[in-house]
């Protein structure tokens, strides 16, 4: 059964600060990985999205490193603002849109 | 705009009631998704549909049903099978069921039982 976890499960930073976001998982035959935002009580919105051929994506601040041999991603989030707090999900793509989600890190930045 | 549409936000569910939450979407994309997220937990995939007239079973379909009569709409059904209904619904919606293709959300519909 594919898992997918994450870790941190809530972060708490000083803002400027720069920070790496965990997600691990079990199965490394995978398709590609996404990284996702969600507020709270809100949609998800798409991040990076990184190919199983592909080992990072950048978008501005956000970095995503994947390394399918040791079953893990990170998302490294630069120059950390309030305005960055939410709870971060990834999710691993096995076969025909089957998404696996982990439960999430949590992230508040202070100001 | 673009996007995902779901309705209503919050929905209320007496014991033995069936109730259908709507997903719309007019980004032209071909497949759907409907997902349950329950708090501190990651989603979950109730259903999927690649095409119209056509959907699968995820992970946890058991409770529910769907339809896909129209590209643009994929409703789901709660049924009164379903005995924890109580959670946060999510449609997504991607442009093919192709492996390289992301997945945008709509904003959610919580239900909850009276």
């Amino acid at each position: 059964k594919q898992e997918v976890t994450q870790i941190p499960a809530a972060l708490s930073v000083p803002e400027g600060e720069n920070l790496v976001l965990n997600c691990s998982f079990t199965d490394s035959a995978i398709y590609n990985l996404q990284w996702f935002r969600q507020d709270p009580g809100k949609g998800l919105t798409s991040l990076l999205l990184i190919q199983s051929s592909q080992r990072e994506q950048t978008s501005g601040r956000l970095n995503a490193s994947l390394d399918k041999s040791s079953g893990r991603s990170t998302l490294y989030i630069a120059a950390s603002q309030p305005g960055d707090s939410a709870t971060y999900l990834c999710a691993v793509l096995y076969n025909f849109n089957k998404f696996y989600f982990g439960s999430g890190t949590k992230l508040n930045v202070k100001p | 705009d673009g996007g995902i549409t779901q309705s209503p936000k919050y929905l209320f569910r007496k014991e033995g009631q069936n109730v259908t939450l709507s997903c719309e979407q007019n980004l032209n994309h071909d497949a759907m998704y409907w997902y349950r997220q329950d708090p501190g937990q990651g989603l979950r995939l109730i259903y999927y549909s690649q095409i119209v007239n056509d959907f699968q079973k995820g992970d946890i379909a058991e409770g529910y049903s769907v339809s896909r009569e129209k590209k643009e709409s994929f409703p789901l059904t709660v049924t009164s099978a379903q005995k924890n209904p109580t959670a946060f619904y999510l449609c997504a919606s991607s442009l093919t069921s192709g492996n390289q293709e992301t997945q945008y959300f709509g904003p959610g519909t919580r239900l909850l039982v009276l």
